[in-house]
């Protein structure tokens, strides 16, 4: 049974950093894209980053480039999100969900919170 | 970046009612379109892939249609568990955007 599982999301002040964990499991890890989309409370779906499967290539979107890096380890079924500059605008579940090859995310985790509040 | 188009943003539909949500994508792209369903608290739900493959397990009373720039999702018989809230989503090309949400509710 394929199962991503986050982990890692808590209250944070403005400025400061946190990184997600996403452990994939019933799958091949090393063989599929993996993202990570956040939802803001209340609010839709949003688009955050992606990893190609060795790790080479990442994409961001623009409201978190240059802030957030995505990052996998292969060995230990293990998506990453490193989250610095953290603003109030971050706050939102962060979901990590896997991608095939039409592109789908055909799984996704259950989510994890991160608020950013002084 | 696409931009994604969905309406309505709500509507409300009885039970047994054919409901359609649309999608509209501002340049073309192809068939790399999905739709998911997600209920309150949970993780979102693929529900049509490539804008017309049925994700194995989903009922048969969901369907979707469209390419290029269009698309649609039917529910051919709305049930009490499809009260929900749906995004289209286009994976063309990055940033993967969704589309607003559409949420069902209970008329």
């Amino acid at each position: 049974e394929v199962q991503l599982v986050e982990s890692g999301g808590d209250l944070v002040q403005p400025g400061g950093s946190l990184r997600l964990s996403c452990a994939a499991s019933g799958f091949t890890f090393s063989s599929y894209w993996m993202h990570w989309v956040r939802q803001a409370p209340g609010k839709g779906l949003v688009w955050v980053s992606r990893i190609e499967t060795d790790g080479s290539a990442t994409t961001y979107a623009d409201s978190v480039m240059g802030r957030f890096t995505i990052s996998r380890d292969n060995a230990k079924n293990t998506l990453y999100l490193q989250m610095d500059s953290l603003r109030a605008e971050d706050t939102a579940v962060y979901y990590c969900a896997r991608s095939g090859a039409t592109r789908d995310f055909d799984y996704w985790g259950q989510g994890t919170l991160v608020t950013v509040s002084s | 970046d696409i931009q994604m188009t969905q309406s309505p943003s709500s509507l409300s539909a009885s039970v047994g009612d054919r409901v359609t949500i649309t999608c509209r994508a501002s340049q073309s792209i192809s068939s790399y379109f999905s739709w998911y369903q997600q209920k309150p608290g949970k993780a979102p739900k693929l529900l049509i892939y490539a804008a017309s493959s049925l994700q194995g397990g989903v009922p048969s009373r969901f369907s979707g249609s469209g390419s290029g720039t269009d698309f649609t999702l039917t529910i051919s018989s709305l049930q009490p568990e499809d009260f929900a809230t749906y995004y289209c989503q286009q994976t063309h090309s990055t940033p993967f955007t969704f589309g607003g949400g559409t949420n069902v509710e209970i008329k």
